[in-house]
């Protein structure tokens, strides 16, 4: 049973427009950790944030902000004001107690965004 | 830059082959991780190593197998390739046995294998 559900395999905006990212997870742990890695064009896994299952609160940083909702197993990431730079794909990972906390990756949203 | 150094970036072989990946974690990092990114399959956890012990196995095939040495670089062997082998490998380094223990996952820019 896939773990981390990214239901968008594609999202294109214009410059400036708000995206939000869909993540929604899987596990029967009470204690795990929430990822989102960015993958732009040249191909490195760049880390954007972790958050563990205790803490509900939405975090922000700069443009990038991000929702967490244990009541629909949600992890959801909004890019503010895009750039063209956010051009990348972006994935959502969790890793579990019952897994020895290895990551289990979604499958990725392609992000473009148009000048 | 993660700090995570991997060689060689590219790598075009033929089917039958064996190879060789390399990756120097950070400096201070005991665990090393490697991933492996397909079309199909995605990014799959492959084995983990802490400390030159191997700690946890993922979808790794028989004819996959890895070490990390004293230094604490570790190496992915791929041997008798086909072309479903073609991906890009991660590796990726942390201080702790365990993801929990830093926070992060470092990982590097990958090598991508072509097998033709």
């Amino acid at each position: 049973a896939q773990k981390v559900t990214q239901a968008q395999t594609e999202i294109s905006v214009v410059e400036k427009e708000d995206v939000t990212l869909d993540c929604v997870y899987e596990t029967r742990d009470t204690t795990y950790y929430l990822f989102w890695y960015k993958q732009p064009p040249s191909g490195e896994l760049v880390f954007l944030i972790r958050r563990n299952s205790f803490d509900e609160q939405n975090e922000i940083s700069g443009r990038y902000s991000w929702n967490f909702q244990k009541s629909t197993s949600s992890f959801n990431f909004t890019i503010t004001a895009s750039q063209v730079v956010d051009s990348a794909v972006y994935f959502c990972a969790l890793s579990e107690a019952q897994n020895d906390y290895k990551l289990s990756f979604g499958a990725g949203t392609t992000v473009t965004v148009r000048a | 830059d993660s700090g995570v150094t991997q060689t060689p970036k590219h790598l075009i072989t033929a089917t039958g082959q064996r190879v060789t990946l390399r990756c120097s974690p950070r400096s201070g990092d005991l665990s090393v991780y490697w991933y492996q990114q397909s079309l199909d399959q995605g990014l799959q956890f492959l084995i983990q190593y802490y400390n030159g012990e191997e700690r946890a196995k993922g979808n790794i095939l028989e004819r996959f197998s890895a070490q990390q040495f004293p230094d604490l670089h570790s190496e992915l062997n791929l041997s008798s390739l086909e072309l479903g082998d073609s991906a890009l490998y991660f590796c990726a380094s942390s201080f702790g046995s365990e993801v929990t223990n830093t926070g992060e996952l470092f990982f590097g820019e990958g090598s991508r294998l072509t097998v033709l």
